[in-house]
């Protein structure tokens, strides 16, 4: 059974102060790790997909890495609007019809 | 493109009542689920289609039924309505299963059941 774990629960930066989340999965063999933004009351908004370990994807102050274990949303100088939930999701090559499996998010909140 | 829709937004429900949620895409996608989230917490597949007329059950089935007649629509019909029923519900859907395909979301219903 694929598992997804993201760390920590919540987070609380100052704007411009750096920091990671973490998302660590088991899956037994991956087809796709995703991650996605969701904002109070709206569904998730897709932000990237990563295929294999050693893969790294950026977007505006976003990058996003992969292992073989966990995955790692970066996130250099933060500003207010960055303020959201951060959910990740795997999809497993023993999954059938593009089911995934999801996190349960962080919450990340940027302070002015 | 509307992308995914879902109505309605805001539902409150008597416990035992019945009533569907309303999901549809105009992107002629094959794949569309239905998920939960609750308060703090990640999705929960209920249910998901790989294309007209074929249906499966996700990781939480029980208290739900679903149908997809075409391709745009699959509605979710909850049946004697629970208080544990009460949560945001999304729609998402798929263009494939190829790899890496992104899930596009809708924006949610969110039901309460007293």
């Amino acid at each position: 059974e694929d598992q997804v774990t993201q760390s920590p629960e919540a987070l609380r930066l100052q704007e411009g102060e750096s920091s990671s989340l973490n998302c660590s999965y088991t899956v037994s063999g991956l087809r796709g790790l995703f991650w996605y933004r969701q904002d109070p009351g709206k569904g998730p908004e897709f932000l990237f997909t990563l295929y294999s370990a050693g893969e790294e994807k950026e977007k505006e102050r976003l990058k996003a890495t992969l292992t073989k274990k966990e995955s790692f949303l970066h996130i250099t100088a933060p500003k207010p609007e960055d303020s959201a939930t951060y959910l990740c999701a795997v999809q497993g090559v023993g999954t059938n019809a593009g089911k995934s499996t999801f996190g349960d998010g962080t919450t990340l909140t940027v302070k002015p | 493109n509307a992308g995914v829709t879902q109505t309605p937004k805001f539902r409150i429900l008597k416990i035992g009542q019945s009533m569907t949620l309303q999901c549809t895409q105009d992107m002629n996608h094959n794949y569309m689920y239905w998920y939960r989230q609750d308060p703090g917490m990640g999705l929960k597949l209920i249910y998901y289609s790989v294309g007209a007329g074929i249906t499966d059950k996700g990781e939480v089935p029980n208290g739900y039924n679903v149908s997809r007649s075409t391709t745009e629509d699959f509605p979710l019909r909850l049946e004697l309505a629970a208080p544990s029923q009460t949560s945001v519900y999304f729609c998402a859907s798929i263009k494939s299963r190829d790899r890496g395909d992104t899930q596009y979301f809708g924006p949610g219903t969110r039901l309460t059941v007293l």
